[in-house]
């Protein structure tokens, strides 16, 4: 079993405020991701980081950031929330191993915006 | 053209049947290919990589055809607890999606 933890599991929110959604790995691994799924719909890349201190910007927009001061911890904010931002959120971590990188995610979390 | 392109399905299987699920990837020079798992309202799971030569765990075979550029996944013999989402990923290093791409998914149902 991977060790990548997500909190909180569900959060119902009213829409302004802030919230920072938590993530960590015991694993050492270097690489994190943050992706969005809606219900019944496909993954999409929201930041990712290579290592403590790098952060990029996935494929699809979104008005979260990320920060990556340890290598373990990987959060996501979101500073104003809105109705919009309603979605699961599933971070993943990935094992290097050559080219056969495989990722492990958490439980993710579901954030509901009122 | 998407990247990774895959049949949403649903596939409606009794159990016992054979399933195959193919995936099509657009970049030639992609060098790794895995099928993940997903359950509903679950995270994803690894469920295998695929290798040039093909590969079999159990009841499950994966194949790469890279001239075609194609993956595909069959299941024999399948279960109810088969029923899933299957995501086809491809690593493809150099591109703008930290390097991993995941196709929507074809979902499958295996019913009694």
């Amino acid at each position: 079993e991977a060790d990548i933890y997500q909190t909180p599991r569900y959060l119902v929110i009213g829409t302004g405020k802030k919230i920072t959604l938590e993530c960590s790995q015991t694993m050492g691994h270097d690489k994190m991701y943050w992706y969005q799924q809606d219900p019944g719909m496909e993954l999409h890349l929201i930041h990712y980081s290579y290592g403590v201190n790098s952060t990029e910007k996935g494929d699809l927009s979104s008005e979260s950031t990320v920060s990556r001061i340890r290598t373990e911890h990987f959060p996501l904010t979101l500073e104003s929330a809105r109705p919009s931002h309603t979605s699961q959120y599933l971070c993943a971590s990935s094992e290097p191993t050559g080219f056969n990188e495989k990722l492990f995610f958490g439980s993710g979390t579901q954030l509901s915006v009122l | 053209r998407k990247e990774v392109e895959q049949d949403p399905g649903p596939f409606n299987v009794p159990e016992g049947a054979t399933v195959a699920f193919n995936c099509t990837y657009s970049n030639s020079a992609s060098q790794s290919f895995f099928w993940y798992r997903q359950d509903c309202r679950k995270e994803p799971k690894l469920l295998m990589s695929v290798y040039s030569s093909g590969n079999e765990d159990g009841r499950f075979t994966a194949q790469l055809n890279r001239a075609s550029q194609y993956i595909s996944l069959l299941i024999r013999d399948s279960k109810l607890s088969d029923s899933a989402t299957y995501l086809c990923v491809v690593n493809d290093y150099g591109g703008s999606q930290g390097n991993l791409i995941f196709g929507k998914g074809t979902k499958l149902s295996v019913k009694p």
